[in-house]
């Protein structure tokens, strides 16, 4: 059984300040992963997608990969009233008959407060 | 550019009926994907279509969930004698293949209601 877990929060920052979402994963073969926004009673929006260890920077938001350690973390930087929103730690294993599957985590639910 | 879209919105049904939904993916995006997500919950894989076959359908429930994508576009999600276990928000989504990074877009639900 394929584990993604998150920290389901809330967690609630002050507006400017860095958020810091983590995420981790079971499988060791694990080999894509991706970060998406939900908003209450709206679909998964993709922010950012991640398969090399290191960072990966789009704008405030920064994707943090560490295979060894099967961690996977999101920080938005100036964080916004209208970051508030869910999001989620989906893991992709890219290989074999699971190819396409994703594997979501439960969510952190965020607030930036003003 | 189009996004995914599914219909209806919202279905609400009795329990023992048949429904189907339908997704209308990215034009272009050769694979799309159903998944369902339950209040609180991360969304849950139910299967994967790769042209116009099902390459991963191993999420499917049981045998009362079917979906087909006869011409590699459109999809559509059929639930044979629903329970009310079966209400949630059903997902699609779409993505290019080949490649290494499988990103899917998802489209805007269909939220099921089983009474």
């Amino acid at each position: 059984q394929k584990e993604v877990e998150q920290n389901s929060g809330p967690l609630s920052v002050p507006e400017g300040a860095i958020a810091s979402l983590n995420c981790t994963y079971s499988d060791r073969v694990s080999q894509s992963f991706f970060w998406y926004r939900q908003y209450s009673g709206k679909s998964p929006e993709l922010i950012m997608s991640i398969y090399s260890n290191g960072d990966k920077e789009d704008g405030r938001f920064t994707a943090q990969l560490n295979k060894a350690s099967q961690y996977v973390s999101l920080l938005i930087r100036d964080s916004q009233p209208s970051d508030s929103a869910t999001y989620l730690c989906a893991v992709n294993e890219g290989r074999g008959s699971t190819l396409g599957r994703l594997y979501f985590g439960r969510g952190t639910q965020l607030t930036v407060w003003p | 550019g189009a996004g995914v879209s599914q219909t209806p919105s919202n279905k609400v049904t009795e329990k023992g009926k048949y429904v189907e939904l339908r997704c209308d993916p990215i034009s272009g995006h050769t694979a799309l994907y159903w998944y369902r997500q339950s209040l609180g919950q991360g969304p849950e894989f139910l299967i994967y279509f790769q042209g116009t076959g099902a390459a991963d359908d191993s999420g499917l429930p049981n045998d009362r969930f079917f979906a087909v994508r006869p011409e590699g576009s459109v999809s559509t999600l059929k639930i044979q004698r629903t329970e009310r276990g079966d209400s949630a928000v059903y997902l699609c989504a779409s993505s290019l293949t080949g490649g290494f990074v499988y990103e899917q877009y998802f489209g805007p639900g269909t939220r099921l209601t089983v009474t």
